[in-house]
């Protein structure tokens, strides 16, 4: 299986603030990569598909970047509404395999 | 709107077993592949299962493979997760989730989503 690895774990910021987070495959994906949000009591949302594109209705705030095995998630100005754990999730193979979620608070 | 709604979720005692529905509203449910994820308390999302629009291609993650079976009805435009053998590590909130594609198992991403529902295996 394809391992999906996320730093940081967890991570704290401001209002305001841009942040990365990282995802690592164990093996080459291409750009089949996609971001998702979630916040406790809600259904995930995905954010970006296929490492860079956009999620209709998403904010442009939201931006995806990467190939191969390493892949960015970047989030311009965070606003109180962004707080939330993210992840990536891998379908190059059909096993979907997800990355353990990146825990965004507020600092 | 698309909507996708899950139930069937409760207490279930080790060894026993459970059957989750995903009923889908807003959207051609033929047209797209189906997943179900789940979230055990504390830890982060695991993917359970995938079925194609049709149902003709199944795929299981090794920790339900044997276990658990995904079927969908078309006509109902439901989705279903029979799980057997159920042990503590099955304690999760399910979520069903659209596939965005209906054929093709890769690439694919996932949404919507489903509110998801509770199961809890406990003696």
């Amino acid at each position: 299986d394809i391992q999906m690895t996320q730093s940081p774990f967890s991570l704290s910021a401001s209002v305001g603030d841009s942040v990365n987070i990282t995802c690592r495959a164990s093996q080459s994906i291409s750009t089949y990569l996609n971001w998702y949000q979630h916040k406790p009591g809600k259904a995930p949302k995905l954010l970006i598909y296929a490492a860079s594109s956009l999620q209709s209705g998403v904010p442009s705030k939201f931006s995806g970047s990467g190939s191969g095995t390493d892949f960015t998630l970047t989030i311009n100005s965070l606003q109180p509404e962004d707080f939330a754990t993210y992840y990536c999730q891998q379908s190059f193979s059909p096993l979907y395999t997800f990355g353990q979620g990146t825990k965004l608070d507020i600092k | 709107e698309v909507q996708l709604v899950e139930s069937g979720g409760g207490l279930v005692q080790p060894g026993g077993s459970l059957r989750l529905s995903c009923a889908a509203s807003g959207f051609l449910f033929s047209t797209h592949s189906m997943n179900w994820v789940r979230q055990a308390p504390g830890k982060g999302l695991e993917w359970l299962s995938y079925i194609s629009g049709k149902g003709s291609t199944v795929n299981y993650a090794d920790s339900v493979k044997g276990r658990f079976t995904i079927s969908r009805d078309n006509g109902k435009k439901e989705l279903y997760l029979q799980m057997n053998s159920l042990g503590d590590d099955d304690s999760a909130i399910y979520y069903c989730a659209r596939g965005w594609f209906g054929e093709s198992a890769t690439p694919n991403w996932f949404g919507p989503w489903g509110q998801g529902t509770l199961v809890i295996v406990s003696s």
